[in-house]
């Protein structure tokens, strides 16, 4: 079955700290991982990773996929308290546009 | 700016009464998606509209209805809401001249059930 597993599951941390957050997985037909930013309303886009070890890259988010041991990391450095939220990751698998999704890491940044 | 939009934010319905949620869409995508999201965990994919194609879950139940009158909007019908139906509604849409492309989401919107 397919699956994809984000850890840790939640993560305080204070402004200024460096996070990293997991996400694995293990899918059938792997085409792509994106992912998003969930405050309290829908997820918002950050990336999408299709290629391994090219790093993708925005403002003080980036992320890097790895297809060998199948996870993904997105990085966020000196962070801010508006960067508190839940970060999904899902992954696209096979062509029938339907993705597999992660159960979230929630992340409380500190002032 | 081109942009996924749900309608309304918020909505109340009582335990068996119809309730329509509606979605729009600038993008020009051929897909458009409605997923349930309850608290603490993942969206779950209802059903999915490629052009005019259907194609609805294997555990979607009954009780959830789609429709898409043309490219720009879609709905989704609850024909008779219960209580485990209160949740965060998200529509999004995809390009689909490639499966492999992101989905982008609206705002949500957030049933009650009373």
């Amino acid at each position: 079955e397919d699956k994809v597993v984000q850890s840790p599951l939640s993560l305080v941390v204070h402004e200024g700290d460096t996070v990293t957050l997991n996400c694995s997985y293990e899918v059938t037909n792997f085409r792509s991982l994106l992912w998003y930013k969930q405050e309290k309303k829908a997820p918002t886009f950050l990336f999408m990773l299709t290629s391994s070890g090219i790093e993708k890259k925005s403002g003080r988010l980036s992320s890097i996929l790895d297809k060998k041991e199948l996870f993904s990391i997105l990085n966020i450095t000196a962070t801010q308290t508006g960067d508190s939220a839940i970060y999904l990751c899902a992954a696209n698998a096979g062509n029938n546009r339907k993705l597999i999704w992660g159960l979230g890491t929630s992340l409380a940044v500190n002032p | 700016d081109a942009m996924v939009i749900q309608n309304p934010r918020y909505q109340v319905t009582q335990f068996g009464k119809p309730v329509t949620l509606s979605c729009s869409q600038t993008l020009n995508h051929n897909v458009m998606y409605w997923y349930q999201q309850k608290s603490s965990q993942a969206p779950k994919l209802l059903f999915h509209y490629y052009d005019k194609d259907f194609n609805n879950e294997a555990d979607t139940p009954d009780n959830f209805q789609s429709r898409r009158p043309n490219t720009s909007f879609c709905f989704l019908d609850i024909r008779s809401p219960g209580l485990g139906d209160a949740a965060m509604y998200l529509c999004a849409t995809s390009a689909g001249t490639d499966s492999n492309q992101p989905q982008h989401f609206g705002d949500g919107t957030r049933l009650s059930i009373l």
